[in-house]
């Protein structure tokens, strides 16, 4: 079964407006964590946010936010003010929760949405 | 410094070709990661390394070695390489191998590797 869902392949936004991508996962570990990464053309993931399942508030970074709902095991990221820039391939991706302290952990990822900002 | 470099940025090699890519940081970080990622898809994970120790092979066929000399290198070395095998080669880090906390992977601009 899928863990991370993103059901969008591809999104459309216009420049100066706001767009939200879907993100759904899917673990039966109380501890997880949730992040999203952006891989333009070049090909270099860059890390954009992250949300920890215990984290009592929404995460945000400059123009990105993260519409976390624990409960729809949901992770949306928003990204306000579309900028050219912005367009690229998105990716959610969630690290599951270790028991050992220094046992690596893994991180899987959804399938990915490609973003393309217009004029 | 948060940044994680590999090379070569472009490789081409043949089937019977031994190459190795390599990846260094020098953030401190304890964990490191080889993922192959092929066109229009998600990143694969296919090693970690924790603590300079190999802590999870995905099942990767053994023509693909990896070797980590210090806790700032990683390499991949590659050897008889099917045409299947072309991807783009992604190296990354993260401070807590553990994954406790917020400790994002720190990804390199990857590796493009074409065998014919």
């Amino acid at each position: 079964a899928q863990k991370i869902t993103q059901t969008q392949p591809g999104m459309f936004v216009q420049e100066k407006e706001a767009v939200t991508l879907d993100c759904t996962y899917d673990t039966s570990d109380p501890s997880y964590g949730l992040f999203w990464y952006k891989q333009p053309s070049s090909g270099e993931m860059i890390f954009l946010i992250y949300q920890g399942s215990y984290d009592q508030q929404n995460a945000t970074e400059g123009r990105y936010s993260l519409n976390f709902q624990k409960a729809r095991k949901s992770a949306n990221l928003v990204i306000s003010a579309s900028q050219l820039g912005d367009s690229a391939m998105y990716f959610c991706a969630m690290r599951e929760g270790s028991p050992h302290t220094g046992t690596a952990s893994k991180l899987t990822f959804g399938t990915g949405t490609r973003l393309q900002v217009t004029l | 410094d948060t940044e994680v470099t590999q090379t070569p940025k472009h490789l081409v090699m043949g089937m019977t070709n031994k190459k190795s890519l390599k990846c260094e940081q020098h953030m401190g970080h304890r964990a490191m990661y080889w993922y192959k990622q092929k066109a229009k898809k998600p990143p694969e994970l296919m090693f970690v390394y924790s603590y300079e120790k190999l802590s999870i092979n995905e099942s990767v066929p053994s023509r693909f070695s990896p070797e980590c000399p210090n806790s700032s290198l990683l390499n991949l070395h590659l050897h008889a390489l099917q045409p299947e095998d072309s991807a783009l080669y992604l190296c990354a880090s993260s401070q807590d191998p553990s994954g406790r906390g917020s400790y994002e992977q720190y990804f390199g601009p990857g590796t493009r590797l074409t065998v014919t």
